[in-house]
């Protein structure tokens, strides 16, 4: 059967260490993979998105690698600071014959505490 | 630009009572989804359109629930008859082009009682 799953436990980080969320998937071939965050009564906010001929991408404290061959993506924020607890949904997208459709996971609920 | 503005933003009504929830994605956005989040089974894909045009609905989980997107600028899901397990917060989301992020709106949080 085709599943997302990311890391099943909330994650609670120190401030200052590096925070690493994992998102595997089975039986999907997504052409991109996306991560997005999500705070309480919010809509999730978009904030990477790397596709399957990149190895990692990169923007500021984030670090997204993707490797198609282990069917996995890691999610990192280093430097990590109480502001960056939320919710933190992968998203995997360029499915079947609908490159527009995106399919997300559960969610990483993540605790940076000072 | 004000972002993708979902209405309302909480909705409380009673079973078999019709639901309308309504979406206006960003202007030059051509695509538009309607998703659903709820705690069991996280956030789901109802419908998308591309160009005001249904393209899959294969996620809209019964003939009670239905979507239109008159123009590019408002789109509005339906559910008649509302039942309690219709109970979620739904999400509008609107996309530029193909693997482009997703901006969406703050929600609506249905409650069927």
């Amino acid at each position: 059967s085709q599943k997302i799953e990311q890391n099943s436990e909330a994650l609670n980080i120190q401030e200052g260490k590096t925070a690493t969320l994992t998102c595997n998937y089975t039986n999907y071939s997504p052409a991109y993979l996306q991560w997005y965050r999500q705070d309480p009564g919010r809509g999730p906010v978009f904030l990477l998105l790397i596709r399957e001929n990149e190895k990692e991408k990169r923007k500021e404290r984030l670090k997204v690698t993707f490797d198609t061959t282990l069917k996995q993506s890691l999610f990192h924020i280093t430097a990590s600071q109480p502001a960056d607890s939320a919710t933190y949904l992968c998203a995997l997208g360029g499915l079947y014959s609908s490159a527009s459709k995106i399919i997300f996971g559960s969610g990483t609920r993540l605790s940076i505490r000072p | 630009d004000a972002g993708v503005i979902q209405s309302p933003r909480h909705e409380v009504t009673e079973m078999g009572q019709e639901v309308t929830l309504r979406c206006k994605p960003i202007s030059g956005h051509d695509y538009l989804f309607w998703y659903r989040q709820t705690m069991m089974r996280g956030l789901e894909l109802l419908i998308y359109f591309n160009n005001n045009v249904p393209i899959d609905d294969s996620g809209m989980p019964e003939d009670r629930f239905s979507a239109k997107m008159p123009n590019a600028s408002f789109s509005t899901l339906k559910i008649q008859p509302s039942e309690p397990r219709d109970s979620a917060v739904y999400f509008c989301a609107s996309s530029s082009r193909v693997g482009r992020g997703y901006t969406f709106g703050s929600g609506t949080r249905l409650t069927v009682v």
